[in-house]
């Protein structure tokens, strides 16, 4: 199977302008989680969706949204960029709950590095 | 609030050397436990899992980790490192509550191995 993809890997924006992030999980995977991972602040879950609704939602600020197609391909919007949303940027996919817990691993892209000037 | 804590932020250990990094989380309801490993230039890829069952969980290439419930810990260990070993380590702890399904991840822990 092939893995989560990302794109675009690497992306330069400067303040006050919009991005689009796009995640496609693994093939058969219906649950995909965003995460912003930062040298300072570490891996910190931003929202995960599954079968198009959001399930989860971090403590981000609503500049930070995101959706969910019907192919389960995700993307994550950020408005108003600002200097510290510079980050690296990773999608994980999942195949949802099982059994009434969630048991299954998480498999991770590349991630999106995104840089603010 | 919930949260997980890496004792070791940078660890540096020769080939051969045993290994133990620590975690620990703050709920104390049932949790999922995970380490996730990210080798340099590589995706992050799971190293080793807890569920249920035993609390000596084995891992990929020789990894181990133990969950102490009483302690709330979760800790790693491998009895000789190798220099591939060479990489950030994260522990990360899931809530096990309703459809609460998020990673709460700690900052890592930079391994490196010399040779």
């Amino acid at each position: 199977k092939a893995g989560v993809t990302q794109t675009p890997r690497y992306l330069i924006k400067t303040r006050g302008q919009q991005v689009t992030l796009s995640c496609s999980p693994i093939s058969g995977h219906r649950s995909v989680s965003w995460y912003q991972q930062t040298p300072g602040q570490g891996l910190q879950f931003l929202f995960e969706y599954f079968s198009e609704t959001q399930r989860n939602k971090g403590n981000f600020p609503g500049r930070f949204s995101g959706r969910q197609f019907s192919n389960s391909r995700s993307e994550m919007n950020v408005s108003t960029l600002e200097l510290g949303d510079s980050a690296l940027y990773l999608c994980a996919s999942s195949g949802g709950f099982v059994g009434g817990r969630f048991a299954d691993t998480q498999y991770f892209g590349p991630g999106t590095r995104l840089t603010v000037l | 609030a919930q949260s997980v804590s890496q004792h070791n932020h940078h660890v540096i250990l020769s080939e051969a050397a045993s290994l133990e990094l620590g975690c620990n989380y703050s709920y104390g309801g049932t949790v999922n436990l995970f380490w996730y490993v990210q080798y340099p230039g590589q995706h992050l890829q799971l190293l080793l899992k807890y569920f249920s069952g035993d609390p000596l969980v084995k891992g990929i290439k020789g990894f181990e980790a133990e969950f102490i419930k009483s302690k709330f810990s979760f800790n790693l260990r491998k009895p000789s490192v190798q220099w591939s070993d060479t990489a950030e380590y994260f522990c990360a702890v899931s809530p096990n509550a309703g459809n609460n399904r998020k990673l709460i991840w700690g900052l890592g822990t930079s391994l490196a191995v010399n040779p």
